[in-house]
């Protein structure tokens, strides 16, 4: 069974802080695909990120960036110099490379930016 | 732009209501999906196809069925609405094949309350 979990319910940082979302998974394929997910209050799910199994190479977009560690099952999500409009909830997710294609998702990180 | 439409935003129906959730994608994806969303629960997965006509059972399936007589259509049925299944409704769906740094497409979402 594939499961996901993102053990910080919620974060609040100032603004222009930085601020780490934690993301542990658990898989027994040897490939596999991992996602964050960003959901404003507008309710959409927006694709931030995919990382392959087989590729451990950390990742930066901007002000966002991802360290991905199988030694430890973490896919961790960075904001740098967070911004009011970074305050979403933020998924994590997990999918197989077989079957049915289906994702696992964390709880969810509810994360506020204060002004 | 690619999309996944929902049909409603939000929806009120009585217990005991047979109701309808319609999603529509233009993309030509084969892989479609419903989700419930529930606070501390994240997202979890009820139902998905991956073809017309196809469909296959998600975590928790009990209480709906699902419909696809196109490929662009998947419908979410509740077949006795209950008090239990107010909850938002995300639709989302992929291509069959990954494609490079491809991620699910997700709609806005249907917040169901049933009284």
């Amino acid at each position: 069974a594939q499961k996901v979990t993102q053990a910080q319910t919620e974060i609040s940082v100032v603004e222009k802080e930085d601020v780490t979302l934690d993301c542990v998974y658990e898989t027994r394929d040897t490939t596999y695909y991992l996602f964050w997910y960003k959901q404003p209050p507008s309710g959409e799910l927006v694709f931030l990120i995919r990382r392959n199994s087989f590729d451990e190479q950390n990742e930066i977009s901007g002000r966002y960036s991802w360290n991905f560690q199988k030694s430890t099952s973490s896919f961790n999500f960075t904001i740098t110099a967070s911004q009011v409009v970074d305050s979403a909830v933020y998924f994590c997710a997990l999918g197989s490379n077989f079957g049915n294609e289906k994702l696992t998702f964390g709880t969810g990180t509810r994360l506020t930016i204060i002004p | 732009d690619v999309k996944v439409t929902q049909s409603s935003r939000y929806l009120v129906k009585r217990t005991g209501e047979k109701v309808f959730l319609e999603c529509v994608q233009d993309m030509d994806h084969e892989n479609m999906f419903w989700y419930r969303q529930d606070p501390g629960l994240g997202l979890r997965l009820i139902y998905f196809s991956y073809d017309v006509k196809m469909k296959e059972k998600g975590d928790i399936p009990e209480g709906y069925s699902v419909s696809r007589e196109k490929k662009e259509r998947f419908s979410l049925i509740l077949e006795s609405a209950s008090t239990n299944q107010t909850s938002m409704y995300l639709c989302a769906s992929r291509p069959a094949r990954d494609r490079p740094n491809y991620g699910y497409t997700f709609g806005s979402g249907t917040r169901l309350t049933v009284v």
